[in-house]
């Protein structure tokens, strides 16, 4: 079946740190794979995408690009901010939405 | 951009009545909608998809007798918590997926019930 695996949290960074936050996958077929955030007390936002193999996600200075060789579709960030503070989750969608457990981020200034 | 409404956004209820969260896309027709729910601190958990006007799709171990969903238009669906237990306590989320094509949800805020 489909399912992802997170990194596990909490990760605590210095602001203008790099962040990584790792995921793997697995799946049938070729699924499609996102980072969302969900900031305290909002719903889940959709951070970034990539559709296919090889494709580099990114937005707000995050990037994950989707390894398929490896099924990995890690997340980062080389200088994170207080306002980056937040749970992020890695999901992917192959008929339905899977999501990994979610990593929390705090940034301390 | 796509905007997805969850109403009520809290409630809370005795044990033993039932409570319905609804779900709305605003402004995009959305043929297929996810409930999902999740716990403290944990990831979201998929309950069930529904496909407008016909029968929603259960995951294993959710009970549809409990959970009952109703997918009327292209803009609604509705979840209905029967007979609420302390257990059933949770954030509830929906999501919606357009007829745009493309593989991508717009989640609803959610809605956190707690039943006492």
């Amino acid at each position: 079946g489909n399912s992802v695996t997170q990194m596990e949290g909490p990760v605590t960074l210095s602001e203008e740190a790099f962040l990584t936050i790792n995921c793997t996958y697995t799946a049938t077929g070729y699924p499609s794979l996102f980072w969302y955030v969900q900031y305290p007390g909002e719903g889940l936002q959709l951070l970034l995408k990539a559709t296919k193999a090889d494709d580099k996600g990114s937005n707000k200075g995050f990037e994950a690009t989707y390894r398929k060789e490896t099924t990995s579709f890690h997340l980062e960030k080389g200088s994170v901010q207080v306002s980056d503070s937040a749970v992020y989750f890695c999901a992917l969608f192959n008929n339905d939405m899977r999501f990994g457990a979610g990593t929390r981020l705090t940034v301390k200034p | 951009g796509a905007v997805v409404s969850q109403h009520p956004s809290w409630v809370i209820c005795k044990s033993g009545t039932s409570v319905k969260i609804e779900c709305r896309s605003l402004d995009f027709q959305a043929t297929t909608m996810f409930w999902y729910r999740q716990f403290p601190k944990q990831s979201l958990m998929l309950m069930a998809t529904s496909n407008e006007g016909s029968k929603a799709t259960y995951e294993q171990g959710v009970e549809k007798d409990k959970f009952l969903i109703n997918h009327a238009s292209l803009t609604l669906s509705t979840l209905t918590v029967t007979s609420a237990h302390p257990e059933d306590s949770s954030f509830y989320i929906c999501s919606a997926y357009g007829t745009g094509g493309f593989y991508e949800q717009y989640f609803g805020p959610g809605t956190r019930l707690t039943v006492t």
